[in-house]
């Protein structure tokens, strides 16, 4: 089976640098996604990596070590508006379908 | 372009009852998948569709199925409802064939089961 980690919980200040990390362990990996999803709200897509390394848009940078399977989601100069779940999402080869993560809700402190 | 429509977006059931959920992808769209979001498992994936056909399927039992028409709109259907499939089902439209694009979700249906 497939399993995907990451942290339940993070809290972090204004202005500041958060990096969430998930790992996961499954066979068939083709790549990996990361949506930001507000209470109540819609997750919306914020990355896709498929090959290693760093990919940067914004203040949001993601980043993906396929022979560690090892992602992160980096923020930086946090705001307010940053507060929410992000879900780590892996794409496997075959399937036209997302296994997720359950999260990390992220709160960000003035 | 609009987005990914579902509907209702707020329902209550009673045990027993059966319940339909409806999703209109975005136009073009072929693939809607279909997703029960709970807090304590977070997403997990039901179902598939892609041109009237059931792609994929996760591991939920026979009470939760689903069907595509030929404008791409989906539905799923819950039967036997139990108080442990209160949850948000959300759906996602993806243009189809492989997943290296982004899925666009809708706002999903909040089902509650009481």
């Amino acid at each position: 089976g497939q399993n995907i980690d990451q942290p339940t919980e993070m809290t972090a200040t204004e202005g500041a640098i958060v990096q969430i990390n998930c790992t996961y362990q499954t066979s068939g990996f083709n790549g990996l996604f990361w949506y930001q999803q507000h209470a109540g709200e819609a997750p919306t897509f914020l990355s896709y990596n498929v090959l290693d390394g760093l990919e940067e848009k914004g203040r949001f940078s993601s980043f993906l070590s396929r022979s560690k399977g090892y992602s992160y989601l980096l923020l930086k100069e946090l705001q307010m508006k940053d507060s929410a779940s992000y879900l780590c999402a892996v794409h496997l080869r075959g399937y036209s379908t997302l296994t997720f993560g359950k999260g990390t809700m992220l709160l960000v402190s003035p | 372009k609009a987005g990914v429509t579902q509907t209702p977006r707020y329902l209550i059931k009673t045990r027993g009852q059966q319940v339909t959920l409806s999703c209109s992808p975005i136009s073009g769209h072929r693939s809607v998948s279909w997703y029960q979001q709970t807090p304590g498992q977070g997403l997990q994936f039901l179902f598939e569709y892609f041109s009237e056909t059931q792609r994929n399927k996760g591991n939920f039992p026979g009470r939760f199925s689903g069907r595509q028409f030929s404008n791409s709109r989906s539905e799923m259907n819950v039967s036997t409802l139990e108080l442990g499939d209160s949850a948000l089902y959300l759906c996602a439209s993806s243009p189809g064939g492989a997943v290296d694009t982004e899925a666009f979700f809708g706002q999903g249906t909040r089902l509650t089961v009481v």
